[in-house]
């Protein structure tokens, strides 16, 4: 059974940094995409990052460029997104997703880690 | 990237059909087979419904659909369930790795 699981989320004052972590299993980690999905309270979904399976190729929307880093350790089976010069209009629920393999499409989702920007 | 436009709500009785538009761009919607939805409770974690424009992943019921016209996608649920009422949001292959989602449809089962 395919799980994934967020941490680290938490309130940050403006300007902070703060780095999530998806613990992935289930599946062979190495093999998939996978991607940062956030949601503002009561909005949208929006895309945030995306990184190949061996971690080579990484993409970001342009609301973060500069600002967050997406990176994953496969020897750990575990994504991360590390967020600087972190703004309120940053807070949401964070939620890593699996890229479906062979195609576009997030199959499988964490449960979110909520990011709180705020003085 | 724009998000692509959905209705913000849509509504029908138990039994009936609903129909949610998403409507893009040649760059993103109309330029790629790749338009996926997504089905969300409200507290929970989006769930994957369709993708490539049509396609069910295994265990989504067949009353879900999916199709596209040029810039404009479309789910539609066919014989509407108490349990089908849920924000749903598509999402489209943007080009060099990018994605972009729907401004998301609050989906009432009167």
């Amino acid at each position: 059974e395919v799980q994934l699981l967020e941490s680290g989320g938490g309130l940050v004052q403006p300007g902070g940094s703060l780095r999530l972590s998806c613990a992935a299993s289930g599946f062979t980690f190495s093999s998939y995409a996978m991607n940062w999905v956030r949601q503002a309270p009561g909005k949208g979904l929006e895309w945030v990052s995306s990184i190949s399976g061996g971690g080579i190729t990484t993409n970001y929307a342009e609301s973060v460029k500069g600002r967050f880093t997406i990176s994953r350790d496969n020897s750990k089976n575990t994504l991360y997104l590390q967020m600087n010069s972190l703004r309120a209009e940053d807070t949401a629920v964070y939620y890593c997703a699996k890229k479906i393999g062979g195609s576009y499409g997030l199959d499988y989702w964490g449960q979110g880690t909520l990011v709180t920007v705020s003085s | 990237q724009s998000a692509l436009t959905q209705p913000p709500s849509a509504s029908g009785s138990p039994g009936q059909s609903v129909t949610i538009s998403c409507t893009g761009t040649s760059s993103d919607v109309g330029g790629y087979n790749y338009v996926s939805w997504y089905q969300q409770h409200p507290g929970k974690a989006p769930k994957f419904m369709i993708y490539e424009v049509s396609k069910r992943p295994s265990g989504v019921p067949d009353r879900f659909s999916g199709s596209k016209s040029g810039n404009t996608a479309s789910l539609t649920v066919s014989g509407l369930q108490a349990e089908d009422e849920a924000d749903y949001y598509c999402n489209s292959y943007a080009g060099s790795n990018n994605y972009v989602f729907g401004t998301g449809t609050k989906v009432t089962v009167l």
